[in-house]
């Protein structure tokens, strides 16, 4: 079945440093793809998406392109800031209809002033 | 505020009893989905609704967990003779009927069965 693999955390970064957190994942056909986010204390929210191979998703400074040709969907920014500490998820929805969410096992992020 | 709720936010239950938390979507989406996330896990999919009809189930759900959602609008999920593997974050979304349908995620209930 569909799955998604995270780079393994936690991650500690001083801030403006700059941050990739790996996604790749395993699907038939063309998944959509996702970053969500969960702030400490607070419910998981969509940061950024992906829809088609080649698409790049964007939002805060977070970015992630769908590369079908390695089945990745990485979260780069280039400078991080101390109010980017939380748990960040990859996931997928898969096609033919499928509405459920397949989610990584999350990446925790520290960023340290 | 129009997000999704859920309550409780937080039970402890011994062993053996039933519990049941409830969902309130964000008004105008018609979709509604319940996932469980434990500790250090992404969360996973449980079980979803297109208005009051549960279209989907995972295997996760075992004979011991049912859902409901009467009239399309909230929903409950009940999980009868709690053991202590049901510990965890109970997490519900809701979205509309679209192409690309974002999932927006409620605060979760988190349970613990002593």
């Amino acid at each position: 079945g569909d799955s998604v693999t995270q780079m393994e955390g936690p991650v500690t970064l001083s801030e403006e440093a700059f941050l990739t957190i790996n996604c790749t994942y395993t699907a038939t056909g063309y998944p959509s793809l996702f970053w969500y986010v969960q702030y400490p204390g607070e419910g998981l929210q969509l940061l950024l998406k992906a829809t088609k191979a080649d698409d790049k998703g964007s939002n805060k400074g977070f970015e992630a392109t769908y590369r079908k040709e390695t089945t990745s969907f990485h979260l780069e920014k280039g400078s991080v800031q101390v109010s980017d500490s939380a748990v960040y998820f990859c996931a997928l929805r898969g096609v033919q209809g499928a509405q459920k969410l397949v989610f990584g096992q999350g990446t925790r992020l520290t960023i340290n002033p | 505020d129009t997000g999704v709720s859920q309550n409780p936010r937080h039970k402890i239950t011994k062993r053996g009893q039933n519990v049941t938390f409830r969902c309130d979507p964000i008004s105008e989406h018609n979709r509604l989905y319940w996932y469980r996330q434990t500790l250090g896990q992404g969360p996973e999919f449980l079980t979803y609704f297109q208005n009051e009809a549960q279209l989907e189930k995972s295997r996760l759900l075992s004979d011991r967990f049912s859902a409901e959602r009467p009239k399309g609008s909230f929903s409950t999920l009940e999980i009868q003779r709690t053991e202590q593997g049901d510990s965890a974050m109970y997490l519900c979304a809701s979205s509309f009927t679209s192409m690309y349908n974002e999932q927006f995620f409620g605060p979760g209930t988190r349970l613990t069965v002593l």
